[in-house]
């Protein structure tokens, strides 16, 4: 099967911007979550989509959103960057509900000037 | 905010040492798993170790949990250069249906 993938894997933007990031989940996984990563806060979770629903949100502006399709496909947004969002973003996917083994993309590096 | 804190934040080892990485986390949990990732890149999910589990092995892996003391250490023995990486530590918390990553630790092997 085909792992999980990320586009873009790199993206450059300007403060003020918004920017859309895509994940396409490994085929027959229906969980879908976002992470951050930035050297001084960590892994930080963004938010869970199973089914097309969000079930679960971390503690992030609403400047941060999401969503997912009904073939299991996931975009977040990021409205009005500010250089505080760059950061690596990642996305995993899993089989249930409940996040057992969760499966990596290579993540999307957004640098915001 | 992160409920796993590692330890040590940094370990250099010789290749053929065992490397040895710490967990603690705070809350009631119902699996804790370790992440493998290599500078920059995506994690790779390495071991599950379920709350009724006391350790657990993967071929040079080796994970233990103490749920009365709240940690986990993860054990890989004979060490190579390509386990250089950030070996992170997740808790899937009982009353959560997420993970919550540590800081991770940062394992170089000099050949």
């Amino acid at each position: 099967k085909a792992g999980v993938t990320q586009t873009p894997r790199y993206l450059i933007k300007t403060r003020g911007q918004q920017v859309t990031l895509s994940c396409s989940p490994i085929s027959g996984h229906r969980s879908v979550s976002w992470y951050q990563q930035t050297p001084g806060q960590g892994l930080q979770f963004l938010f869970e989509y199973f089914s097309e629903t969000q079930r679960n949100k971390g503690n992030f502006p609403g400047r941060f959103s999401g969503r997912q399709f009904s073939n299991s496909r996931s975009e977040m947004n990021v409205s009005t960057l500010e250089l505080g969002d760059s950061a690596l973003y990642l996305c995993a996917s899993g089989l249930s509900g409940v996040p057992d083994t969760q499966y990596f993309g290579p993540g999307t590096r957004l640098t915001v000037l | 905010s992160q409920q796993g804190e590692e330890d040590p934040q940094a370990l250099s080892i010789q290749e053929g040492e065992n490397a040895t990485m710490n967990c603690s986390y705070k809350t009631s949990i119902n699996n804790l798993q370790w992440y493998r990732q290599n500078s920059g890149r995506g994690l790779v999910h390495l071991i599950l170790i379920r709350s009724n589990e006391r350790e657990k092995h993967s071929g040079r892996l080796r994970v233990t949990l103490d749920t009365s003391k709240k940690s986990s250490s993860l054990l890989i023995t004979a060490s190579r250069a390509a386990d250089t990486a950030s070996y992170f530590c997740a808790t899937l918390e009982t009353s959560g249906s997420r993970l919550t990553f540590g800081e991770g630790t940062q394992l170089t092997v000099n050949p």
